[in-house]
């Protein structure tokens, strides 16, 4: 079993819907949770971050974390079609070492229709 | 500012050669990681270094090497490549080991036939 579980889709939604995108994890020392969008052609580029459980909101993107579940979510609200792309989580903590171990998600491939 | 800049973007080598790619982070930033991206295994963590010294490493072959130098520019080098090394490579900088996120290049799309 992964250690990040992520569903890769592709996921095909109407202009203007709201998107729901999720990752569950099975180690319980991740302490900060982000999600990564990525273009074709292109490398991820950071979208949210966080630390604690709870939602974090930022334009039409909140970020959710259930550290109970071990679930983490993104949405985005009345999606556009330039939202189109890969979304990729991203969790990390810290080993032994005191370095930082970043695990990734697989990634959700979206396309938003005009 | 000037991004994160990978050269070359594109790459075509033969089984059995080696090859090296190179990256040159955002002003200021002294952490430089490398990543191998797949469709099947996704983002695969090959190494990071800060100060021209690797602070981490992933599970890869000893293939695989880089290094860092003093204007924090690094490197990677594989050897002896093999069909499965077809991949994006991306690197990423950040100010310092342990920093929030990354920003990342657009990657080196390497094919090896």
């Amino acid at each position: 079993q992964k250690e990040v579980e992520q569903d890769p889709g592709p996921l095909s939604v109407p202009e203007g819907a709201i998107v729901s995108l999720n990752c569950t994890y099975s180690n319980s020392a991740f302490q900060y949770f982000m999600w990564y969008r990525q273009y074709s052609r292109k490398g991820p580029e950071l979208l949210m971050y966080t630390y604690s459980s709870g939602n974090k909101e930022d334009g039409r993107f909140t970020a959710q974390v259930d550290k109970s579940s071990k679930y983490i979510s993104l949405f985005i609200r009345d999606s556009q079609p330039s939202d189109s792309a890969t979304y990729l989580c991203a969790m990390s903590a810290t080993d032994a070492g005191n370095n930082r171990k970043l695990i990734w998600g697989l990634g959700t491939s979206l396309a938003v229709n005009p | 500012k000037a991004g994160v800049t990978q050269t070359p973007r594109y790459l075509i080598k033969t089984r059995g050669q080696q090859v090296t790619l190179s990256c040159s982070p955002i002003s200021g930033h002294r952490s430089v990681s490398w990543y191998q991206q797949t469709p099947g295994q996704g983002l695969q963590f090959l190494f990071e270094y800060f100060s021209e010294t690797q602070r981490n490493k992933g599970n890869f072959p000893g293939r695989f090497s880089g290094r860092q130098f003093s204007n924090s520019r690094s490197e990677m080098n594989v050897s002896t490549l093999e069909l499965g090394d077809s991949a994006l490579y991306l690197c990423a900088s950040s100010f310092r080991t342990g920093d929030r996120g990354y920003t990342f290049g657009s990657g080196t799309r390497l094919t090896v036939v």
